[in-house]
């Protein structure tokens, strides 16, 4: 079955670079996301990639795809106390718009 | 443009009472999906809609969920009766796209 495995906890310090990893089952997966949740509120969509690339950057946030691996990686430059949250890595299921999610990595950033 | 709107955004039931959930996707998103999001967990698909449609209920508890969406637009989720277990935060997405807009979410506490 379909499964997406993420660490729990992530403890950096403001500034440096924060990488969260994930691992999925679908191959077929079309799109990889990253969604933010902060305490009491919805999922927010940070950034996403489409299967045929490898990275993708859009300014502090780096995601690096390795398919051979079904491995994806989000990192955060300089990170910052805001960025503390929940992060969820999501796979599209089977080519469709259904949304498999990970556990979640909490990230927690001191100063 | 507005957000996914969700309401009540927190309710305290007792077992085996009722519950409903309501939820206004963006304005002209015919796709809407209900998730089922328990603590230290992801999200995971309750029932998917396209317009007033049920595309996709197989993960939907039918003996005591049930959900509709009569006009293609709000749509509710109702726990009827509600178990210890349902406690969770019963997250509602539009999309647009391959893009899935998160509400914020109800928090759902069963004593």
């Amino acid at each position: 079955g379909e499964d997406v495995e993420q660490s729990l906890f992530l403890s950096v310090r403001e500034g440096d670079s924060s990488v969260i990893n994930c691992t999925y089952t679908d191959s077929s997966s079309t799109y990889l996301y990253w969604y933010k949740q902060e305490p009491g509120a919805g999922l927010q969509l940070l950034t996403y990639i489409f299967s045929n690339m490898d990275m993708k950057q859009d300014q502090r946030l780096t995601v690096l795809l390795n398919k051979k691996d079904k491995h994806l990686s989000l990192r955060i430059a300089d990170t910052q106390t805001g960025d503390s949250a929940i992060y969820f890595c999501a796979e599209s299921y089977y080519n469709t718009d259904k949304l498999i999610f990970g556990t979640g990595t909490r990230l927690q950033v001191f100063p | 443009e507005a957000g996914v709107a969700q309401s009540p955004r927190y309710k305290i039931i007792e077992k085996r009472q009722s519950v409903a959930f309501w939820c206004n996707p963006i304005s002209g998103h015919a796709t809407l999906y209900w998730y089922q999001q328990i603590l230290g967990q992801g999200p995971k698909l309750l029932i998917q809609f396209q317009n007033n449609g049920v595309v996709d209920d197989s993960q939907l508890p039918k003996d005591r969920f049930s959900a509709e969406r009569l006009k293609g637009v709000d749509s509710t989720l109702k726990i009827q009766p509600a178990k210890l277990e349902d406690s969770a935060v019963y997250l509602c997405a539009s999309v647009r796209g391959d893009t899935q807009y998160f509400g914020p979410g109800t928090r759902l506490t069963v004593l």
